[in-house]
Parts: C-alpha cells; sequence; structure tokens
C-alpha cells in the first residue's frame, strides 16, 4: 500500500525561509506533487518532482529523493499570503494521486 | 495553465433533494476527471474518477446510486447527489488531467462546491 506522512501544522516568520517535508511509502511512483490549498478553496498546483533532485520555482523550490522515499517544498522570502495549507500528493502506478493530510502553515508578521 | 470550472459553488438545499453539480475544463479537453470531498480541516477524499464514455470508479465506500457521476463529454462530468442528507453536507471539488503535448499529467481543481443540507 501507500503511505503519507507530513507534519501538522507549521508557524514560520514572515520574511524567513521554511521547509515542508513529506516521507513516503509506495510500491508504484511515478511522481510527486505539491499543492497548495488556502482556507475554504480548492488546492493549486505549485510543483512536480519525478527525478531526484531540486525544481525551483520562483521563491518555491521542491526536492525529491527517491530512494529515501522524501520530499521537502522551501518557501523563501515568506509572506503573508503564504499562510495556506500545502498538500503533498503521490503520483501511484495507476496514475492516481494518494494524498498527504496537508500541512498548515502559519505566517507571523 | 489549464482552468476547470465548477458550478454552482455553493447550493443549499433540504434533506432528500438531488443535487447537481457541474465541472468543466475550460480550455483543455479531459478525458478523466475526479471528484473528491474534503470536510473541515481533513484532506481530500477521492470518490471516483471519472472516464469520459465510461462509467465512473467509485472508491471504496462511496456508494454510487447515492453520486451519480455522468462524464459525457471531453470538458464536461457531472456529480449528482440524490437524496442529500445533513451528512452529505462538505466541499465537493472537481479536478481534471490535463495530458497535453509535453505535459506532466497534472491535476487542475475547479474551485469546489460547498453544499448544506438542511
Amino acid at each position: 500500500g501507500q503511505n503519507i506522512d507530513q507534519p501538522t501544522e507549521m508557524t514560520a516568520t514572515e520574511g524567513a525561509i521554511v521547509q515542508i517535508n513529506c516521507t513516503y511509502q509506495t510500491s508504484g511512483f511515478n511522481g510527486l506533487f505539491w499543492y497548495q490549498q488556502h482556507a475554504g478553496e480548492a488546492p493549486t498546483f505549485l510543483s512536480y518532482n519525478v527525478l531526484d533532485g531540486l525544481e525551483e520555482k520562483g521563491r518555491f523550490s521542491s526536492f525529491l529523493s527517491r530512494s529515501k522515499g522524501y520530499s521537502y517544498l522551501l518557501l523563501k522570502e515568506l509572506q503573508m499570503k503564504d499562510s495556506a495549507s500545502y498538500l503533498c500528493a503521490l503520483m501511484d502506478s495507476n496514475y492516481q494521486l494518494i494524498w498527504g493530510a496537508g500541512t498548515k502553515l502559519i505566517i507571523k508578521p | 495553465g489549464a482552468v476547470v470550472s465548477q458550478h454552482p459553488s455553493w447550493v443549499i438545499c433540504k434533506s432528500g433533494t438531488s443535487v447537481k453539480i457541474e465541472c468543466r475544463s475550460l480550455d483543455f479537453q479531459a478525458t478523466t476527471m475526479f471528484w473528491y470531498r474534503q470536510f473541515p480541516k481533513q484532506s481530500l477524499m477521492l470518490m471516483a474518477t471519472s472516464n469520459e464514455g465510461s462509467k465512473a470508479t467509485y472508491e471504496q465506500g462511496v456508494e454510487k446510486d447515492k453520486f451519480l457521476i455522468n462524464h459525457a463529454s471531453l470538458t464536461l462530468s457531472t456529480l449528482t447527489v440524490t437524496s442529500a442528507h445533513p451528512e452529505d453536507s462538505s466541499f465537493y471539488i472537481c479536478s481534471a488531467r490535463d495530458l497535453g503535448a509535453g505535459e506532466v499529467e497534472t491535476q487542475y481543481f475547479g474551485p469546489g462546491t460547498r453544499l448544506l443540507v438542511l
């Protein structure tokens, strides 16, 4: 089966850097996604990793290590609008997304 | 980027009535759409996978006769909650898979439909 773990909640300061970790176990793997979800809204796509390494996209970067079953989302120069839940999702061998429970990120001034 | 719309965004209905939610991919064709339900402070729960021109695949524990899914075209899928009850009150979100050339199989989400059954 599959399993995804990510912290329930994190707090960071405006302007700082935060790293949200995601670990997973799976028998089939077709990539790992990160989505952002503001309260009361649907998720929006942030990043996709299928090969090991770091993918940078502006203030957001995502890292993957397939051998370790590990990914992280790195957010730099935090802004208040970054307060949201961040969902880690694994794409399995059937191309279905398996969702983590999400990490609620609270940004303080 | 790919845009997915959902209608209605809000619906309040009486117990026992049926509610239809539409999901449309606006600028791409989606052979596969997904229906999710999300309760407050919980993660997304996949209800069913909707394939154009064929029957939907329901996740374990989801009643197919209660949650009717129709995917009649490459840009439209509908979810009908039949005989809705208060426990069906939730945030329903659809997503569509964009398989455009060179694209990662990303799912793009509609804005969601908040259902309140009185």
